[in-house]
């Protein structure tokens, strides 16, 4: 079956940097995307990686290794509002633009 | 600034009643999507639609239908809703072009099924 892991939850300090990881088995492969969601809140994109490599947009960082089925999103610098849970989601390119989700990694930071 | 609405934020239904949702958006965009989000099961998506009238499928349909008219509005029903469908349900839209890795989510409505 199609499948993507990331950790339950994570815990990390203020201040310091954290990464949650993702590795997907999937029939075919598009890219990896990250989403934020705030408790109570929708869903927001933060990062897209089709190529291997590190893609950086301010504070947080996606890596993606196609040939390890992984990816990691990066976070630095931690801030409370950065409290979150974080999805990672795969489009598989089989089918009309559909999402493969991860079930979402809690982080939770400490002051 | 990209925008997806969603009618309510809040439901509380009885079992066996006909629920509507509806969502719509303002970007034009060819792809809408429903999902429920339950805690620890992520998004699973229950029905998705890439063109007026045209529907598919997606990994949860059992007790779902939709419709869609317009290209701006995709209605999620449930015919005879059931506790079991309580949840959150999370509408989304993405273009076919472009960003189409991006999809927008709304706020979310959140029912209650007694």
């Amino acid at each position: 079956g199609q499948s993507l892991e990331q950790p339950s939850e994570v815990t990390a300090v203020e201040g310091a940097i954290v990464q949650i990881n993702c590795t997907y088995q999937t029939s075919g492969f598009y890219g990896l995307s990250w989403y934020q969601q705030h408790d109570g809140g929708a869903p927001t994109f933060l990062s897209y990686n089709a190529l291997d490599g590190l893609e950086e947009t301010g504070r947080f960082s996606s890596f993606l290794s196609r040939s390890d089925s992984y990816g990691y999103l990066l976070l630095q610098e931690l801030q409370m509002k950065d409290s979150a849970s974080y999805f990672c989601a795969v489009r598989d390119g089989g089918s009309n633009y559909q999402l493969i989700w991860g079930a979402g990694t809690k982080l939770i930071i400490k002051p | 600034d990209v925008k997806v609405t969603q009618s309510s934020r809040y439901l509380v239904k009885r079992t066996g009643e006909k629920v509507f949702l509806e969502c719509v958006q303002d970007m034009d965009h060819e792809n809408m999507f429903w999902y429920r989000q339950d805690p620890g099961l992520g998004l699973r998506l229950i029905y998705f639609s890439y063109d007026v009238k045209m529907k598919e499928k997606g990994d949860i349909p059992e007790g779902y239908s939709v419709s869609r008219e317009k290209k701006e509005r995709f209605s999620l029903i449930l015919e005879s809703a059931s506790t079991n469908q309580t949840s959150m349900y999370l509408c989304a839209s993405s273009p076919i072009q472009g960003s189409q890795e991006t999809q927008y989510f709304g706020p979310g409505t959140r029912l209650l099924v007694l």
